[in-house]
């Protein structure tokens, strides 16, 4: 059973079109980080958000964190095809915690 | 400034041999973390070390696994004998701990093939 609970688990869209992925959790998170994963390469960090209801925007990306910090979204507008990858989220259940849990990921594909 | 260093990138070995990762963390960075990553999917944790000291490898199957980190600094992940459902990524991540957030760099990860 997964802690972090992402979806979908593909995506496929066209260039120049918005999504929407989640993630999604019964446990409290004190943090929660999104990664991007390229193939051959390891994870790459986006953004972490620590507090409840917390919005941040990175370019065409918006990060989103639950009010009760049990779940997280990320909305990428108009998506281009750099954008294609796979998506991590990954939680903090304790402040300060070495630990992360990481969700399945959202493989995201868009297309020319 | 230098990322976190993995070697071999690949590795085809026949089932029941020895295979050994090596990984150096960024500078300075006092966790090390080895993953080991099915296609598709997310990170599991297999061992932690704050400096040399393995703080959690519960995740670890040491019968078959296991790993160092002297000095605390670089470590090696070691698979003896190798099995084919260890087949997989083995990625190595690093961080500073601050006592705020764990933001954890990675490696490029080795992709090992059980034959």
């Amino acid at each position: 059973t997964q802690l972090l609970e992402q979806s979908p688990q593909f995506l496929s869209i066209q260039e120049g079109e918005n999504l929407t992925v989640y993630c999604n959790s019964s446990s409290v998170f004190s943090s929660l980080q999104w990664y991007r994963q390229e193939p051959g390469e390891g994870p790459v960090l986006l953004v972490t958000v620590v507090t409840g209801g917390e919005v941040k925007k990175l370019k065409r990306l918006t990060f989103q964190f639950g009010d009760a910090r049990k779940d997280s979204s990320l909305h990428i507008t108009a998506a281009q095809t750099g954008d294609t990858g796979l998506y991590l989220c990954a939680g903090a259940l304790i402040q300060g915690a070495q630990k992360l849990v990481f969700g399945q990921g959202t493989r995201l594909t868009i297309n020319p | 400034e230098a990322g976190v260093v993995q070697s071999p990138r690949y590795k085809i070995i026949e089932k029941k041999q020895p295979v050994a990762f090596w990984c150096n963390p960024i500078s300075g960075h006092n966790t090390l973390y080895w993953y080991l990553q099915n296609l598709g999917q997310g990170p599991e944790l297999l061992i932690r070390y704050e400096n040399e000291e393995a703080v959690d490898d519960s995740q670890l199957p040491k019968d078959r696994f296991s790993a160092e980190r002297l000095k605390g600094v670089d470590s090696t992940l070691k698979i003896q004998p190798a099995e084919l459902g260890d087949s997989a990524v083995y990625l190595c991540a690093s961080s500073l701990f601050s006592g705020a957030y764990n933001e954890q760099f990675f490696g490029p990860g080795t992709r090992l093939t059980v034959l």
